[in-house]
């Protein structure tokens, strides 16, 4: 089965510019995780999604950040406009409801806002 | 905030050696996971635990749930090249924290020298 798919894998733009991360979860799980990580913070949730409904956005940095999930096999992370602190790596993971704590990550979108 | 201290924040070890690292809190966790992380590439499932005192294992990798539900422990043994990477904990705090909202710690570096 394939993994959690995310893309792009690298990102470079610059500030103030839109930036559109995507990913696809595994199929048949139902819960979906944002995170980023940096050296300074480590690993951080930022939204999940359950049923494609989100739970908690507590963790997304400020209005910049927006993420959808229009099905169970798609969901973007937008950043508008970016800055250079958004730079990070950000991880997409799913889970199913039956053992939600196990979550399985993608490779990571590397993101550098200039 | 960060709520788990994992240490030792890096290990230098040789080739053949046992390897332990630790996660502990000021809180009580309901489920510990360890993951790894290669350079590049995103966090990796290793073990999951949901009972305290469980023991659990998966080839070289040993890991328990701490009875006192505020800590956990990996272990690896006879270490080989491969084991290098970043190991991460991460736990779902009781008293109502969601489903799915897990908490990471800092990471050991581990280094294996031939």
């Amino acid at each position: 089965d394939a993994g959690v798919i995310q893309s792009p894998r690298h990102e470079v733009t610059e500030m103030g510019q839109e930036v559109t991360l995507r990913c696809k979860p595994i199929s048949g799980h139902n819960s979906l995780f944002w995170y980023r990580q940096t050296m300074m913070r480590g690993l951080e949730l930022l939204i999940y999604f359950n049923n494609n409904v989100p739970i908690d956005d507590s963790g997304m940095p400020e209005d910049r950040f927006s993420a959808k999930m229009p099905n169970a096999s798609f969901s973007t992370l937008k950043i508008q406009p970016s800055e250079p602190r958004d730079s990070a790596v950000y991880f997409c993971a799913s889970s199913s409801l039956l053992s939600p704590d196990t979550q399985y990550f993608g490779p990571g979108t590397r993101l550098t806002v200039l | 905030g960060q709520q788990l201290n994992q240490s030792p924040q890096s290990m230098f070890i040789q080739e053949g050696e046992d390897v332990s690292m630790n996660c502990t809190s000021s809180s009580i966790f309901n489920t510990w996971l360890w993951y790894k992380q290669d350079p590049g590439e995103g966090p990796v499932l290793l073990i999951a635990l949901y009972k305290a005192g469980e023991l659990t294992s998966n080839g070289r990798l040993t890991a328990q749930f701490g009875i006192t539900r505020k800590d956990s422990f990996l272990n690896i043994s006879a270490s080989i090249p491969s084991d290098v990477g970043i190991y991460f904990c991460a736990g779902r705090q009781a008293g109502g924290t969601s489903y799915g909202k897990l908490t990471f710690g800092q990471g050991t570096i581990l280094t294996v020298h031939p």
